[in-house]
């Protein structure tokens, strides 16, 4: 297992469009988290889910982005009707009770511009 | 709510200097502190974590100790390489929530 996995790496999209990202965790790995880092800023809490099951949504989450973690594996993180500040790099993370649940593993992260 | 502050940045130092970047935080309940560092063209990694007052976590030469009484985490290395150059982020998760909270990260860079 190469750990977690994001796809895709870049996308460049025109404002009003949809996107969707992917992400992979560490297998066996049942906590998925999603957060949002813009240029000069750490990380910022998106959403997480345990399973399948989406237990927190952060308010920077608007009624144009959605998650979904259907079989408990991966997940996917949609933004529609995109707009020029949804540009931000877009992390995945993953935990599991073996390693410990707050230590949390991160993907590359997808880069997302909007033109 | 929570939140963590971080000295800002970015920092320059010659290698083998002495390393200290500052971090301090607000919790509502007892936080596990960490230490996240982000090599050029690299994932987030996690670098040292505590998970109660006085614990030291280490790793790879860097140290923090988890100090309740000034609600700080500060991150030291004794001589620092051209290696360690990075971007360096202090981080809390509060017991029962299970989000990170980040600062803004510093950068670092060694100069030989």
């Amino acid at each position: 297992d190469t750990g977690v996995s994001q796809d895709p790496r870049h996308k460049i999209t025109k404002r009003g469009q949809n996107v969707t990202f992917r992400c992979d965790p560490i297998s066996e790995h049942n906590r998925l988290y999603w957060y949002r880092q813009t240029l000069g800023q750490g990380p910022e809490f998106l959403t997480y889910f345990q399973n399948e099951a989406q237990l927190e949504k952060s308010r920077l989450l608007s009624d144009r982005f959605s998650a979904e973690r259907p079989k408990g594996s991966f997940s996917t993180l949609e933004i529609q009707r995109t707009e020029q500040g949804d540009s931000a790099m877009y992390l995945c993370a993953s935990s599991s009770p073996a390693s410990g649940l707050d230590e949390q593993f991160f993907g590359p992260g997808t880069r997302l511009t909007v033109l | 709510g929570d939140s963590v502050t971080q000295m800002e940045g970015p920092v320059t130092l010659s290698e083998e200097a002495f390393l200290t970047i500052n971090c301090t935080y607000t919790a509502t309940g007892y936080p596990s502190l960490f230490w996240y560092v982000q090599y050029p063209g690299e994932g987030l990694q996690l670098l040292l974590k505590a998970t109660k007052a006085d614990d030291k976590g280490s790793n790879k030469g860097f140290e923090a100790t988890y100090r309740k009484e000034t609600t700080s985490f500060h991150l030291e290395k004794g001589s620092v390489q051209v290696s360690d150059s990075a971007v360096y982020f202090c981080a809390l998760s509060v017991r029962g929530a299970q989000k990170l909270v980040f600062g803004q990260g510093t950068r670092l860079t060694i100069n030989p």
